[in-house]
């Protein structure tokens, strides 16, 4: 029984395509989260949202966008998709401040 | 700016050598420091959240304490499978990582 869980588990797409990566949490938390994380292993935080806010970082470019269907779930999609989208992207949730992770998907962007 | 920094980035020790991996930071109104494991492959698994200065927290053989600046992480006498990259991570008005301390325990 996974507590957070993400799909697909590897992603292999063509630079420009549009893909979506699907996060779901059981453990009842109110807040998700999802995180790039780059080849030297630096994890960024991209999006925070609640049932009542999105927190978006600034920095990220409006080719990636969530959508949270309820509360247990929230998916990231990409739209036009960069080399430099290739990475490790990370959901997390939380109810107090700490966070607990997915296990990742790994995007490449051929 | 809101930032942490980890060092050193990489630390081999042999299997039952102690020793300590730092976490600095500066942040704004600090709501919260953690610390994670990850494995290869794998996503960051909790370890610890502190909150305030002269707060420690202890599990197994490891051992998280903080300061207004800092933070350490202790481990006591490691095993090989304590081996893993070991992540910081503060919440001000936002998360911040830091890009952790790849830790090799050699038998």
């Amino acid at each position: 029984d996974t507590a957070v869980s993400q799909t697909p588990k590897y992603l292999v797409t063509q630079m420009g395509n549009d893909k979506s990566i699907k996060c779901e949490q059981n453990l009842g938390h109110d807040t998700m989260y999802w995180y790039k994380q780059d080849s030297k292993k630096f994890l960024k935080i991209m999006f925070s949202y609640n049932n009542k806010e999105l927190i978006i970082n600034e920095t990220v470019p409006n080719r990636f966008s969530p959508k949270s269907p309820d509360k247990a779930h929230l998916n990231l999609h990409i739209n036009s998709l960069e080399l430099g989208d290739s990475a490790v992207y990370f959901c997390a949730s939380s109810s107090t401040e700490t966070q607990y992770f997915g296990p990742g998907t790994r995007l490449l962007v051929l | 700016e809101d930032q942490v920094t980890q060092s050193p980035e990489a630390l081999r020790l042999q299997e039952g050598e102690s020793s300590s991996l730092n976490c600095s930071y500066t942040v704004s109104g600090l709501r919260g420091l953690f610390w994670y494991r990850q494995d290869p492959g794998k996503g960051p698994e909790f370890l610890f959240t502190l909150y305030s200065a002269g707060e420690e927290k202890e599990k197994e053989r490891l051992k998280a304490t903080l300061t207004k600046k800092e933070s350490f992480l202790h481990i006591t006498a490691p095993k090989p499978e304590d081996s893993a990259t070991y992540l910081c991570a503060v919440r001000g008005n936002q998360f911040y990582f830091g890009t952790g301390t790849s830790l090799t325990v050699i038998p």
